[in-house]
């Protein structure tokens, strides 16, 4: 069975940095690309960022260009999204989530508030 | 970047009812997909590549569409059906999603 499990999130204060991880399981992590998708409080989703299979290439949308980075590390089966520079506009719940042009699966979601 | 249009934003339907749910892009996309979120819970990947169902899904549920133009169908409403559901494509980076439609019971 598929799982994605991310921790990480939290209250951090604008400006500040926060590092989200995903833990995935019941597949072959190193064959997939993976992704961070965002959903605002009562808002839609948002795609935030997309890492290839074996980490050489990287997406991201503008608005988090520059400050935040997708990275993985295959031999722990993990996933990250580092966040820098964290503006209020970046509250949200984060999710990882297995990437082919589309989400298969998704993880539970971890909360981000940018709050001073 | 591909803006894509979802609408209605919200409606209802009755158990037993046809509902189309429809996805119009600003720009000609190779595939549409869907996801289904129902509220406090994760997205669920609904349809993919415009017309196959994911795993579990009811066949009660059809997609279809081509270029700019894609729609959701749901034969026969049932009540678990009532979430909201969104469009994404991923033709081209950023990839984007629908602003959403909340399908209710009635």
């Amino acid at each position: 069975e598929v799982q994605l499990v991310e921790s990480g999130g939290g209250l951090v204060q604008p400006g500040r940095s926060l590092k989200l991880s995903c833990a995935a399981s019941g597949f072959t992590f190193s064959d997939y690309n993976m992704a961070w998708v965002r959903q605002a409080p009562k808002k839609g989703l948002e795609w935030v960022a997309t890492i290839s299979y074996d980490g050489s290439s990287t997406y991201y949308r503008d608005s988090v260009k520059g400050r935040f980075t997708i990275s993985r590390d295959n031999a722990k089966s993990t996933l990250y999204l580092q966040m820098d520079s964290l503006r209020s506009e970046d509250t949200a719940t984060y999710y990882c989530a297995r990437a082919v042009d589309y989400f298969d699966y998704w993880g539970q979601g971890v909360m981000v508030t940018v709050s001073s | 970047e591909i803006v894509l249009t979802q609408s209605p934003t919200t409606m209802a339907a009755s158990p037993g009812e046809k509902v189309t749910l429809t996805c119009r892009a600003s720009s000609s996309v190779s595939y549409m997909h869907w996801y289904q979120q129902r509220s406090g819970a994760s997205p669920k990947l609904w349809i993919y590549e415009t017309s196959k169902l994911a795993s579990g899904v009811p066949n009660r549920f059809s997609g279809s569409g081509s270029g700019t133009s894609y729609s959701l169908t749901i034969n026969s409403m049932e009540t678990e059906d009532a979430a909201t559901y969104y469009c994404q494509q991923g033709s081209s980076y950023p990839w984007t999603f629908g602003g959403g439609t909340k399908l209710e019971l009635k």
